[in-house]
């Protein structure tokens, strides 16, 4: 199954900025998604980035907020505008193929202050 | 109500002891299950998959799917302090994008 280098692992922010979250996998993949686990809470899919379209969001996440690209099969990025405190969370990267054996990346840990 | 429901636990066993983990759930689109373990900060590490009602053993873990009852589980044999993690159940229509349950925490005592 792919591997998945995910970066930063963590960040602390300021309410107002922005982070992008950097998704790398170590082969070809055809299915990319982007997942939130608030503290103490279970994943939650924000979006399916599309190689070479726009990314699929699920109900409650819009692109102004969480835009994705996906440049290739083997990269994608998210990126959280405009934070603030509620968007406190772990963002994981997930990848996988048609066959499932879905990989997660280690997740990014951020604090928005 | 929630479209995949999970006991959060915690759960607490010796070691030795066998171990099941349910979910259950209310849409019967969902035709892909899956087990996920989850290490305190790690992500999600996939155990086992399965699209069909019965058993699939693999080495310690067995997963169980009840199409019928929407209704499935995971079995830990001979649990080691190693298995202390939260378990994920994790369901897919077929989108390929998963609905996970809230996960249950377990601990085996040494």
């Amino acid at each position: 199954s792919a591997v998945i280098s995910q970066k930063p692992s963590r960040d602390i922010c300021q309410r107002g900025t922005s982070l992008t979250i950097q998704c790398q996998v170590d082969s070809q993949v055809t299915m990319m998604f982007w997942y939130r686990q608030q503290p103490g809470q279970s994943l939650t899919l924000i979006a399916t980035a599309n190689q070479g379209s726009e990314a699929t969001y699920e109900s409650g996440f819009v692109i102004d907020k969480f835009p994705i690209s996906r440049p290739n099969l083997t990269f994608s990025t998210l990126t959280v505008s405009n934070m603030s405190p509620e968007d406190s969370s772990i963002y994981l990267c997930s990848a996988g193929g048609q066959n499932y054996g879905y990989t997660f990346g280690s997740g990014t840990r951020l604090t928005v202050v | 109500q929630k479209e995949v429901e999970q006991d959060p636990g915690p759960l607490s066993v010796p070691e030795g002891a066998i171990v099941s983990l349910n979910c259950t759930y209310s849409n019967s689109a969902f035709q892909y299950f899956m087990w996920y373990r989850q290490y305190s900060r790690k992500g999600p590490e996939l155990l086992m998959y399965t699209y069909s009602s019965g058993n699939k053993e693999d080495g310690r873990f067995t997963a169980q799917v009840d199409k019928s009852s929407k209704y499935i589980s995971l079995f830990i044999r001979d649990s080691q302090p190693s298995d202390s993690a939260t378990y994920l159940c994790a369901l897919d229509t077929g989108r390929r994008a998963l609905t996970f349950g809230s996960g249950t925490r377990l601990q085996v005592q040494p």
